[in-house]
C-alpha cells in the first residue's frame, strides 16, 4: 500500500548549518507530495508541496524535489536557524493523507 | 474563525468511560478530517466527510470509533468504552474544497485514558 518512510531523528544541527531530512514514498500512479511542519505546541502547518515529478516546492528557505526516479521528496535548507527547531512530516495524497512519522529538527545558536 | 478549533484541548478519561472531542473547521470548508497521532508518530487518517457527508471512515479503529458532521460544520468525535490503547492525539484538519487540497490542522486533542 501507500506509505512514506522519512529519516529518523532528532536531527541536531548548528545554526547556519546545511539541512537535509530524507523522505521516499511508495505509491501507485502519481501521488502529491506534501512536507509539514509542527512547532511545539502548536498544530501542523503545510510547509511545501509538489504535485507532478521534478516540481520544486519551496518556502522559507526550504526546497523539495519531487523526484519519480528516486521515488524521493528530500527537504533542504542551506542554513537552519534557531526558529526551524520543530517536528517535520513528509507525507503524500492519493485518494488520502499518508505521513511519515516525523524527523525531530533541534537547532543550536 | 481565523483558523481550525478543537475541544477540549487535553481529556483524561478513565478506561471505559465515554468520550466526545469537538473540531470547529474553517468557515465555508467543505472538507473535514479526522487523524490520530499516537506519541512519536505521524498523523495516521480516520475518517472524512465532505458536507454532512462521511465519505470514508475506512481508518476507524473499531466500532468505538464514531464521528458525525450533522449540518456540514461543526464535528463531533466519539470513543466509547475508552482503552488506554486509545491514548493519542486527535487532530482535525479542514480544506477548501477535494480531499487533495491543503488541508488546515487545528491544535489536537490530547486524550490520556488512565
Amino acid at each position: 500500500g501507500d506509505s512514506v518512510t522519512q529519516m529518523e531523528g532528532p536531527v541536531t544541527l548548528s545554526e547556519e548549518a546545511f539541512l537535509t531530512i530524507n523522505c521516499t514514498y511508495t505509491a501507485t500512479g502519481y501521488p502529491s507530495l506534501f512536507w509539514y511542519v509542527q512547532y511545539p505546541g502548536e498544530g501542523l502547518q503545510l510547509l511545501l508541496k509538489a504535485t507532478k515529478a521534478d516540481d520544486k516546492g519551496s518556502n522559507k528557505g526550504f526546497e523539495a524535489t519531487y523526484r519519480k526516479e528516486t521515488t524521493s521528496f528530500h527537504l533542504e535548507k542551506g542554513s537552519v536557524q534557531v526558529s526551524d527547531s520543530a517536528v517535520y512530516f513528509c507525507a503524500l495524497v492519493r485518494h488520502k493523507f499518508y505521513f511519515g512519522s516525523g524527523t525531530k529538527l533541534n537547532v543550536k545558536p | 474563525g481565523a483558523g481550525v478549533s478543537q475541544s477540549p484541548r487535553y481529556k483524561v478519561a478513565k478506561r471505559g468511560q465515554d468520550v466526545a472531542l469537538r473540531c470547529d473547521p474553517i468557515s465555508g470548508h467543505v472538507s473535514l478530517f479526522w487523524y490520530q497521532q499516537a506519541l512519536g508518530q505521524g498523523p495516521e487518517f480516520l475518517t472524512y466527510f465532505q458536507n454532512e457527508a462521511q465519505l470514508d471512515k475506512s481508518g476507524l479503529p473499531s466500532d468505538r470509533f464514531f464521528a458525525e458532521r450533522p449540518e456540514g460544520s461543526v464535528s463531533t468525535l466519539k470513543i466509547q468504552r475508552t482503552q488506554q490503547e486509545d491514548s493519542a492525539v486527535y487532530l482535525c484538519a479542514s480544506s477548501n474544497g477535494t480531499n487533495y487540497n491543503e488541508q488546515f490542522f487545528g491544535p489536537g486533542t490530547r486524550l490520556t485514558v488512565l
